[in-house]
């Protein structure tokens, strides 16, 4: 699988767009990128995924370049409860392992 | 809601004894996973269930064993547990092998001292 860059943290102010940036420069076409995050003492939770195209859920947007060598996740209203550590992941769909690194830690500030 | 349960959230151990970790789902989910979750390694697999019985190695099975006997129930067994296990632990299950979406318990904190 390919890997990730992220920034090792962020911070964003309540009700503002929360954009966090991931580098995937050695993608390959049939790997997809997933969002995964973890609040503090829980099990981690799915965002959102994407192949090439923009997607958009009730959580999260997701934005992949063209190139889709870099996307970014998009909360749109972020709130008290979105600081988490955000995890961003490559894997071809049929992979059934979920493999995350480091990620980057978002805290939301009122 | 998917909801993934774990029967602790924080456990101490001894060198040596043996470790039972349980997880149950209550989604009617065929597949089931074990991960554990440590700082500087992210999130490895230990094992993988597909079915009542079935299960796969993932990327470190050593010095673990798993069970599912019940299509809800998939547990994780440290024969003779060890220091370097101290690790959070981290059950998941899913709808299909390789859904998007894993649905996580809790986690299990376990030290062994």
């Amino acid at each position: 699988d390919a890997k990730t860059t992220q920034p090792p943290s962020m911070d964003c102010a309540e009700g503002r767009a929360a954009n966090l940036p991931c580098n995937h420069s050695t993608i390959s076409g049939n790997e997809y990128v997933y969002w995964y995050r973890q609040i503090h003492s829980q099990g981690p939770q799915y965002i959102i995924h994407g192949l090439k195209n923009n997607e958009t859920n009730e959580m999260a947007s997701l934005i992949i370049t063209e190139d889709r060598k870099s996307s970014t996740l998009i909360l749109p209203h972020a709130t008290l409860r979105d600081t988490a550590v955000y995890y961003c992941i490559v894997r071809v769909f049929n992979d059934y392992k979920l493999s995350f690194g480091a990620g980057t830690t978002v805290t939301v500030r009122a | 809601d998917v909801k993934v349960t774990q029967s602790s959230r924080y456990l101490v151990k001894r060198t040596g004894e043996k470790v039972f970790l349980e997880c149950v789902q209550d989604m009617d989910h065929e597949n089931m996973f074990w991960y554990r979750q440590d700082p500087g390694l992210g999130l490895r697999l230990i094992y993988f269930s597909y079915d009542v019985k079935m299960k796969e190695k993932g990327d470190i099975p050593e010095g673990y064993s798993v069970s599912r006997e019940k299509k809800e129930r998939f547990s994780l067994i440290l024969e003779s547990a060890s220091t370097n296990q101290t690790s959070m632990y981290l059950c998941a299950s899913s709808l299909f092998k390789s859904s998007y979406e894993q649905y996580f318990g809790p986690g299990t904190r376990l030290t062994v001292t």
